[in-house]
This record gives C-alpha cells, sequence and structure tokens, in this order.
C-alpha cells in the first residue's frame, strides 16, 4: 500500500527559529514528491521534486528530497509569524495518475 | 482566470440525504480531482478525472459518485449521506497528470465544509 508519513505531525517554535519538517515515503513507481502549504483554506503550491539531492530553494523555503532513503526534508529559516500554517508533502505514483499525500505538519510560530 | 471555484461553501446535511458538490475550472485543465480532508488524516483522494467523459475511483470512492461531461466541470454527488462523510471537501486541477509527464502544478478550490447530522 502507498503510504506517506510526515514528522512531526506538530510543532512550536518561535519567530527566527530555523525548522525542518519530515517527509518519508513508499510509493510504488514514484514519480515525484511535492510539498503544500496549508493556512486557512486551499493548499498552495511549493515545490516538486525528482531528482535525489537537488536543493530546490524559494526564500526562505528549501527542499531536498532523497530517492535511496526515500524521504524529503522542507527547510524554512528565519520563521516568520505568517510561515504557521499546515504542510503537506505528497507522492506522485507514476502511470497511476495521482497522489498520495502525509497527514501533515502543523507549524507554529509564536512572536 | 476565477482559478477553481467550488460550491456551496458550507453544507449541512441529515443522514440520508443526497446532494452534489460542485467545481469548475476555466483553465482548460485537463486533470481534476476530488479529495476529503479529515483532521490527522491529510488528504485523501476521493476520485479523479483525466479529461472530459473518463473518470477513475481514488483511495476512498465509496459513498461518492462523479461524472465529467465537460473539461470545466467535475461535479461530487453524495448519494445518502452519512456522518462518515463529515470533512472538508477539495476540488483540483492541473494541466495534465499523466505518466510521462510530470505533475503541474495542482490548484486546489476553496474547499467545502461538510457537515452531517
Amino acid at each position: 500500500e502507498d503510504k506517506v508519513v510526515q514528522s512531526p505531525l506538530s510543532l512550536v517554535v518561535h519567530e527566527g527559529d530555523t525548522v525542518t519538517l519530515n517527509c518519508s515515503y513508499e510509493v510504488t513507481n514514484f514519480r515525484s514528491l511535492l510539498w503544500y502549504k496549508q493556512e486557512k483554506k486551499a493548499p498552495t503550491f511549493l515545490f516538486m521534486l525528482t531528482s535525489s539531492g537537488i536543493e530546490k530553494k524559494s526564500g526562505r523555503l528549501s527542499s531536498i528530497l532523497d530517492k535511496k532513503e526515500l524521504f524529503s526534508i522542507l527547510n524554512i529559516t528565519a520563521t516568520q509569524t505568517g510561515d504557521s500554517a499546515v504542510y503537506l508533502c505528497a507522492g506522485e505514483i507514476q502511470g497511476a495518475q495521482k497522489l498520495v499525500f502525509g497527514q501533515g505538519t502543523r507549524l507554529t510560530i509564536n512572536p | 482566470n476565477a482559478g477553481v471555484t467550488q460550491t456551496p461553501k458550507f453544507q449541512v446535511l441529515k443522514t440520508g440525504q443526497s446532494m452534489t458538490l460542485q467545481c469548475a475550472q476555466d483553465m482548460n485543465h485537463e486533470y481534476m480531482s476530488w479529495y476529503r480532508q479529515d483532521p490527522g488524516m491529510g488528504l485523501r483522494l476521493i476520485h479523479y478525472s483525466v479529461g472530459a467523459g473518463i473518470t477513475d475511483q481514488g483511495e476512498v470512492p465509496n459513498g461518492y459518485n462523479v461524472s465529467r461531461s465537460t473539461t470545466e466541470d467535475f461535479p461530487l454527488r453524495l448519494l445518502s449521506a452519512a456522518p462518515s462523510q463529515t470533512s472538508v471537501y477539495f476540488c483540483a486541477s492541473s494541466q495534465h497528470l499523466l505518466a510521462g509527464r510530470h505533475t503541474d502544478t495542482q490548484y486546489f478550490g476553496p474547499g467545502t465544509r461538510l457537515t452531517v447530522l
């Protein structure tokens, strides 16, 4: 059974801290891994990772994929209160035309 | 572009009632899907469609029907609502999500919060 597991499920830090969110996957015919940020409503796309070891960056956010160990991390540096959200990762199944989502990590940034 | 729109935003049903959640996109996307989101469960795929006239089941299809008569619309029907279907429902679309083509950015609608009493 295809499975994506995120950890921790919940994280509370102070503004300015750096956080690392984890995503491990067991997906048959894995094609890519995606990260989303969900605030009050719909998830918004952050990154898509297809190749191992190549870091993707967007401002203070970065992410990397390890296809040998089957995990990805999402780093956020110099966190701000606006980073408070649920972060979702999803594995894309090649040939099955669908995404399998993890449970999400609820990140709270306190001022 | 309006993007992905969903109606209604909120709905309360009694057990056994039926209803249709509407989803529309104006980006000419081939791929559309329905997810439900429950606390601690992430997003689970209900049904998806890779184009007009083509639908398939996702992870949790029981109790739901879909159809895709046009590229723009992908309604989700609850045949006989049950309390276990209380959830937040998201519709999403992307240009393509096919073998041999990378996932494009998937755009999500604002969600429908459904409560079944």
